[in-house]
């Protein structure tokens, strides 16, 4: 299974909005409405922030939303903040009954 | 409060064998679909595998590069996960993170280093 593809980096200026997305093929992100989105900061663990395609979880600002065509899944960040300046993963169940990643996209806010 | 403490890294000969751990408390351990990610330094996140509870079942599934030399099982009596790594390569070296409820929960981590 081949890892998604991500844009290896992506910047924007305070309170701009940036699109990060996610392509895989029919048998993951285009098959399943199961695609999550994970933000790390340095030295930290992984933390979800949208799962099944656009769902938040409690406490996750609103500014962060998820969505989904066709193969491609995508993460917007609108209204950007310093501290949103971290690497962000997609992931998506298979049809292999696993899990993949994306290789990553670091958010650098200008 | 959900906590996944992980212990039982350290460093490994090619070849060799480690298990490591993740104790969890603050919610349902038996009722958890539990899996194991890892990040090889300065990499991205890799999908390592997963178990089901019991009463789903408890089937596991495993990546690609691990199948065949990784064991996941668990222990729900000590609400604990465990990763048996055999047949260790250099390139297993990652930070082992455990995680439950799809996701939402992770723990801080623990290093496993292969090497001769």
């Amino acid at each position: 299974q081949s890892a998604l593809t991500q844009p290896a980096s992506v910047s924007g200026s305070p309170g701009q909005s940036i699109t990060i997305s996610c392509t895989g093929t029919s048998s993951d992100v285009g098959g399943y409405n199961y695609v999550s989105w994970y933000q790390q900061h340095p030295g930290k663990a992984p933390k979800l922030m949208i799962y099944e395609v656009s769902n938040r979880p409690s406490g996750v600002p609103d500014r962060f939303s998820g969505s989904k065509s066709g193969n491609t899944a995508s993460l917007t960040i609108s209204g950007l903040q310093a501290e949103d300046e971290a690497d962000y993963y997609c992931s998506s169940y298979t049809s292999s009954s696993t899990w993949v990643f994306g290789g990553g996209t670091k958010l650098t806010v200008l | 409060e959900v906590q996944l403490v992980e212990s039982g890294g350290g460093l490994v000969k090619p070849g060799g064998s480690l298990r490591v751990s993740c104790a969890a408390s603050g919610f349902t351990f038996s009722n958890a679909w539990m899996s194991w990610v890892r990040q090889a330094p300065g990499k991205g996140l890799e999908w390592v595998g997963r178990i089901q509870s019991k009463t789903d079942g408890g089937t596991t599934d495993y990546a690609a590069p691990v199948k065949g030399r990784f064991t996941i099982s668990r222990d729900d009596s000590k609400n604990t996960l465990y990763l048996q790594m055999n047949s260790l390569k250099t390139e297993d070296t990652a930070v082992y993170y455990c995680t439950a409820g799809e996701g939402r929960y992770w723990g801080q981590g623990t290093l496993v280093t292969v090497s001769s």
